[in-house]
């Protein structure tokens, strides 16, 4: 298994400009989400899943749109990137929400608004 | 309310010493508190997770304990070493999993 995979690892845009960023899991997950990693502020929840065609808000949703068509792929779009988006982005799965379920996490995407 | 306090920011221990993190949450409606390591680079991977019906858990030289009452729970680390240098985060779930801020922990060789 590939586990979390994301891609791009690196992005620079410039503001205005929108882009998506890939998130895809291998493990048959349910639930998949989005975090953004900020410098003294931890992770903070985005968009979560908890199945295809099933999509909710977290801590900070605004300027960012999430779809969930597949099990396998979670993509997260910026519809017009802002310099407060940059931020390293990860994105994780389990197999659901019960006590036993890890969460996974990806390797992340590092981008930068100019 | 969906809000999880840790502290310290960032913590200094010598090598062999005793690393504490602390977080304490608001939400009764949480119902499983993990913890997780972070790797310059990497993504989060949980390292030691707890529910509240426990007020101990342990696995090799990680311990979390667990206050109900107090709702907090704390991260130990034993002995630690210079491999644990990393940074901590605890969280708490309900219907999504919520993350504290984070501890970036160094230990002295």
């Amino acid at each position: 298994n590939a586990g979390v995979t994301q891609t791009p690892k690196f992005q620079v845009l410039k503001t205005g400009q929108s882009m998506t960023l890939q998130c895809a899991q291998d493990m048959n997950h349910e639930y998949m989400s989005w975090y953004r990693q900020d410098p003294g502020m931890g992770l903070r929840l985005i968009h979560y899943s908890v199945g295809a065609g099933i999509t909710d808000q977290g801590e900070v949703p605004n300027g960012y749109n999430v779809s969930r068509s597949t099990t396998e792929d979670f993509p997260l779009r910026l519809l017009s990137a802002a310099p407060s988006q940059t931020s390293v982005y990860f994105c994780a799965s389990s197999l659901g929400l019960a006590h036993t379920d890890t969460q996974y996490f990806g390797p992340g995407t590092r981008l930068t608004v100019l | 309310q969906q809000q999880v306090k840790q502290s310290p920011q960032s913590l200094i221990v010598q090598k062999g010493g005793i690393s504490i993190i602390n977080c304490a949450y608001e939400n009764t409606a949480f119902d499983y508190f993990p913890w997780y390591q972070q790797f310059p680079g990497k993504g989060p991977a949980l390292l030691i997770a707890i529910r509240p019906d426990v007020s101990e858990k342990k696995e090799g030289r990680f311990t979390i304990s667990f206050n109900k009452s107090a709702k907090q729970f704390s991260l130990h680390i034993m002995d630690s070493q210079p491999g644990d240098s990393a940074t901590y985060f605890c969280a708490a779930r309900a219907d999504k999993i919520i993350f504290g801020k984070g501890t970036r922990l160094h230990i002295l060789p």
